[in-house]
């Protein structure tokens, strides 16, 4: 099983609906794991941190399932904007310093 | 506040040349920084990361290798660069347990 696994998509959403993405993982007992959104050719950025507790920010909620081992990502009321592809990214098990990313799944909301 | 920078945006260079892309972090101290590549269509690989003034951790035993001659300077080298060696670089640094911050990446083709 690799260390992290995304659906590389593409998920194609019309505008307003509800698209949920999951991250799965294997070697990481971690308590923070990240959300990052990229667009074509351009750095990742920051999207959402990720904790026990979970985490809301406006339309984006991250939630984190540590006994099936995955963190999931909703988008509600999408825009055109949120077209992207979308990275989880895992803490190593042995080193935290060590942060895998997933493959990211890719996102394309139309009109 | 904290910035990254990284240079050059773009790189052409013929198979067996040498390489070197440098990234500076102002505004922190003591960050640990990171190397990833992305190959066109796939996701980030890890190559080498650095938690303190020449500590580097290999990802990737390839024909690449870095360095960290101060606390906010990282440097990705080869002697001879090869076609796969072709994608886009990001440095990145973080503090401890915190979200990764990218630079805006080196694009890279070897030819």
């Amino acid at each position: 099983r690799k260390e992290v696994e995304q659906d590389p998509g593409p998920f194609n959403v019309p505008e307003g609906a509800t698209v949920a993405f999951n991250c799965t993982y294997s070697n990481s007992a971690s308590q923070s794991f990240f959300w990052y959104r990229q667009d074509c050719r351009k750095e990742p950025k920051l999207l959402m941190s990720v904790y026990s507790s979970g985490n809301e920010d406006g339309r984006f909620t991250a939630q984190l399932n540590r006994a099936s081992q995955y963190i999931s990502l909703l988008i509600r009321d999408s825009k055109l904007s949120d077209s992207a592809t979308y990275l989880c990214v895992v803490p190593y098990l042995l080193n935290t310093d060590k942060l895998i990313f997933g493959t990211g799944t890719r996102l394309q909301v139309f009109p | 506040s904290q910035t990254i920078h990284q240079w050059p945006a773009t790189l052409v260079q013929p198979v067996g040349s040498p390489l070197s892309l440098e990234c500076t972090v102002e505004g922190t101290s003591n960050p640990n920084l990171y190397w990833y590549r992305q190959a066109a269509g796939r996701g980030l690989q890890l190559l080498f990361y650095s938690v303190g003034i020449g500590q580097i951790s290999s990802e990737v035993p390839q024909n690449l290798s870095a360095s960290r001659p101060q606390d906010r300077q990282f440097i990705l080298s080869s002697k001879k660069l090869l076609l796969s060696d072709s994608g886009f670089y990001l440095c990145a640094w973080r503090l401890f347990k915190s979200p990764l911050h990218f630079g805006n990446g080196t694009r890279l083709t070897v030819t």
